[in-house]
Order: C-alpha cells, then structure tokens, then sequence
C-alpha cells in the first residue's frame, strides 16, 4: 500500500515554457501533499504544503507565482512551473502524507520528475 | 528552526560487514522520526519511529529512537551491494507534520 505515482518521470523543455507536473496517491486519500526539489548530491528541500482545497503554503524563498500548486481532489497534487528557466533545471519529487492510521503523518515519495530547460 | 544531523556523510564497508548510522536532531512539537533509503530515484520508506514505537526491525534492518538523547541509529546487518544507497533520516514536527531531513549518509557496499 501508499503508493505514489509523478508525472511525467522527465521532461526536457525551451526556456519560456511552462511545465506541469502531476503527484497522485494510487491507493489512499491525501489531504496533504508536499513538492520538494532535489539538487545533485543535496538533500530534499520542500518548497511547499499542497493542502486539499485551500491554497499552498510556500516555504521561504519559493516564489509562489512561479511554482503554481493546485490539489483539487484527495488524490491528486499538481506543480506547474511556469515561464521555466535553465536554473529551474532539477529534481521534483511530490510526497504524500498518511493520515487516519498507525502511519499518521508518514510521508510517501512518488518516483520524481527529472527537469531540464534549455 | 528545526535541525537534523546525520552521521558518517559517507561510509564505505564490505559486504557482509555491520554498519550503524547516526541520526539526532532538534524539532519543536517532536512527532515522529523516519528513516529513508534514496537510491537513484525517490527516497523509499523503511521505518517511522514515534514515542510509542521506538524500536522497529525488518529483515536485516533495525532502527531505534533515544527520545531522551534526541537521536536515533539505524543498523544493518549482513550488508549486501544492493544496500549501496543513501540514507535519509527525517524528523515530523510542528502542526502539519513537515518533515526536516538530513543531509544523509551515502553507504557504499562493495563485494
């Protein structure tokens, strides 16, 4: 059980464009998703909160116009990155936390998007 | 602001050998810790340790929380090349469970 699935897994697009990015939980129900970027050989950072019907939270220095958050259902969380530049470039995995059981507050990865803007 | 250190940054042992890594961390609201293992993709779950469960074993994986200490080790026995990964350690805190994550230990089995 808890699995999570990203979408798409890579994604090579021209500076300019905008890309969108999509995290489902297959087998539960997410109220809370989180986006965080992964940089080579760094850590996770979250870049923000995706709560179920109400707006993002953004962690400091994340610019919220630039990375659009939208979780219109339980089951699925979308980041798109828009006006996308070289530096933007990097690894974009979505979590999705467990609620209602012993796991409570465990959060599930999806695989990742690998992004590069040329 | 919450803080978590994990220890080696890098280890390299051979197969067969037993390692322990080090996780301790400083987190307002503690609720739970996590260990994750990241190999070329996405970090997988393995353990959740909370006040209530402080202790969890899989195979050759076991994990224990020191709450008094604020650390936590993971230990693996029997290594095998398929072990090579990092490890993440991870800590909850806070209303909405925001995990803080170490910078990992990158373990390198080599046969």
């Amino acid at each position: 059980g808890a699995v999570v699935s990203q979408h798409p897994s890579r994604v090579i697009c021209k500076s300019g464009t905008s890309v969108k990015i999509e995290c489902r939980s297959l087998d539960f129900q997410a109220t809370t998703m989180f986006w965080y970027r992964q940089f080579p050989k760094k850590s996770l950072m979250l870049m923000a909160t995706s709560n179920e019907g109400s707006k993002a939270t953004y962690e400091q220095g994340v610019e919220k116009d630039k990375f659009l958050i939208n979780h219109a259902s339980l089951t699925l969380s979308t980041l798109t990155v828009t006006s996308a530049h070289p530096e933007d470039s990097s690894f974009y995995i979505c979590s999705a936390r467990v609620e209602g059981s012993a796991y409570t507050g465990t959060q599930y990865f999806g695989p990742g998007t690998r992004l590069t803007v040329l | 602001e919450d803080k978590v250190v994990q220890s080696p940054l890098s280890l390299v042992v051979h197969e067969g050998d037993t390692v322990t890594l080090n996780c301790s961390y400083e987190v307002t609201n503690f609720r739970s810790l996590l260990w994750y293992k990241q190999e070329k993709k996405a970090p997988t779950f393995l353990f959740m340790l909370t006040s209530s469960g402080i202790e969890k074993k899989s195979g050759r994986l076991s994990s224990i929380l020191d709450k008094k200490e604020l650390s936590s080790i993971l230990n693996i026995t029997a290594t095998q090349t398929g072990d090579s990964a990092i490890y993440l350690c991870a800590v909850s805190g806070g209303s909405n469970y925001k995990l803080t994550f170490g910078k990992g230990t990158l373990l390198t089995v080599n046969p």
